[in-house]
């Protein structure tokens, strides 16, 4: 089965820096795909940003970066320039390629100083 | 396009209750899975349906069940309510379920079981 820790239950940075938030993950398979999700306070959960395994380059959108090192299984997420927006819950998620299920870290609460 | 549609937002019960939560997915998904999200266990998956069949479940007992109808349209029922059921209940869909599939999650179902 597979797991997925975030070893940081909460980070806070200052409005206009840089955070990177930490992501790894335990599989056997050569093929998955790899998710950060957003959850803003009593809000729903929506995508950031996907990285497929397959790739070697790491996927970005925007302000949102991820460093994908599928040998080390870890996959992080920078935000640059973050805006007082950005504060939330992260996810990070793991899904096989061909199975419905996803699965999420405990996430990270992300606080965002003015 | 109309979103993710979860009812109720919002439901009280008592123990030994049972509860139904409904889910509206996008129009054209044919993938809804449910998750219960517990401050203390996180997002844990429950089960995913595709063209109203259960191709996953997660580890739950015989008291969580669902269904999905011909539109994609999915229910969640909870029997015999248990002061631990008390989470948000989240629902999500995709296309396929599958791979790349971004899921779209609804807002939630926010169940207080006393």
């Amino acid at each position: 089965a597979q797991t997925v820790t975030q070893s940081q239950p909460e980070m806070s940075v200052q409005e206009a820096e840089t955070v990177t938030l930490s992501c790894t993950y335990d599989t056997s398979e050569s093929d998955y795909y790899l998710f950060w999700y957003k959850q803003p306070p009593s809000r729903q959960m929506i995508l950031v940003i996907r990285q497929e395994a397959y790739k070697q380059q790491n996927a970005t959108e925007n302000r949102f970066s991820v460093n994908f090192q599928k040998a080390a299984k870890s996959f992080s997420l920078k935000i640059s320039d973050s805006q007082l927006g950005d504060a939330a819950m992260y996810f990070c998620a793991y899904r096989s390629t061909n199975a419905g299920k996803s699965t999420f870290g405990d996430g990270t609460t992300l606080t965002v100083k003015p | 396009k109309a979103g993710v549609t979860q009812t109720p937002r919002y439901l009280i019960k008592t123990r030994g209750q049972q509860v139904t939560l409904s889910c509206s997915p996008i129009s054209g998904h044919r993938s809804v899975s449910w998750y219960q999200q517990t401050p203390g266990q996180g997002l844990q998956f429950l089960f995913e349906y595709f063209s109203e069949t259960q191709r996953n479940k997660g580890n739950f007992p015989g008291r969580f069940s669902g269904r999905q109808f011909s539109n994609s349209r999915s229910e969640m029922n909870v029997s015999t309510l248990e002061l631990g059921d008390s989470a948000l209940y989240l629902c999500a869909s995709s296309l396929s379920g599958a791979g790349a599939n971004v899921l779209t999650f609804g807002a939630g179902s926010r169940l207080t079981v006393l």
